[in-house]
């Protein structure tokens, strides 16, 4: 199976807000509404973000939302803070019974 | 609140086979949702390894299928994976984590152990 595209950076100033897109095929992002997307500071685990396209959970900041059209899911964080700054990756359930992560955004914040 | 803890041999050799477990605490594994392993080379992204559900329905990455096996031991409410022919390629962090949603959604990691494949 192919890992899911994303840009392999982007950058934001504090207080802007930035989309990190994530594109499959209409065999796992277009084709199940379980999109997820973590996010991990260097040297740590990583944390779920959004769950479900465009579900958080408990304790995550509102300022981070998900979306999907089509084979592309996109993971959008508002209101822009230092400690956003981090990798973020997506991932999907496939056709196949198995998942699938993006390759990883490494987010800068300026 | 679920926690995970990783263990295991830090070093492997070359074609041998790499035995993980993970410990479960907070939880009973019999209990429930999805249980995975999740692998990260330095420097490089997250690859999905493989997943058990609580019933023992396994599910693996196709890439990584004929070399993987994932189990669960619920008398010592632990899950484990055992990865063979090991190479350099296959030197990583290795993470457990759960999922308590049904599209697998990984919400609770382990901090990850790092497992280097060299004679």
């Amino acid at each position: 199976q192919s890992a899911l595209t994303q840009p392999a950076s982007v950058s934001g100033s504090p207080g802007q807000s930035i989309t990190i897109s994530c594109t499959g095929t209409s065999s796992d992002v277009g084709g199940y509404n379980y999109v997820s997307w973590y996010q991990q500071h260097p040297g740590k685990a990583p944390k779920l973000m959004i769950y479900d396209v465009s579900n958080r959970p408990s304790g995550v900041s509102n300022r981070f939302s998900g979306s999907k059209s089509g084979n592309t899911a996109s993971l959008t964080i508002s209101g822009l803070q230092a400690e956003d700054e981090a990798d973020y990756y997506c991932s999907s359930y496939t056709s196949s019974s198995s998942w699938v992560f993006g390759g990883g955004t490494k987010l800068t914040v300026l | 609140q679920v926690q995970l803890q990783e263990s295991g041999p830090g070093l492997v050799k070359p074609s041998e086979t790499l035995s993980l477990t993970c410990a479960v605490s907070g939880y009973s594994i019999s209990s429930g949702y999805y249980w995975g392993w999740i692998r990260q080379p330095p420097g490089k992204g997250l690859e999905w390894i493989g997943s058990i559900y609580h019933s023992g329905s396994t599910y693996y990455n196709p890439s990584l299928k004929s070399r993987v096996t994932i189990s669960v031991d619920t008398s010592k409410n632990q899950f484990s994976l055992k990865l063979s022919s090991v190479t350099a390629a296959d030197t990583a962090v290795y993470y457990c984590a759960s999922s308590k949603y049904p599209s697998g959604a990984f919400d609770i990691w382990g901090q990850g152990t790092m497992v280097t494949v060299s004679s």
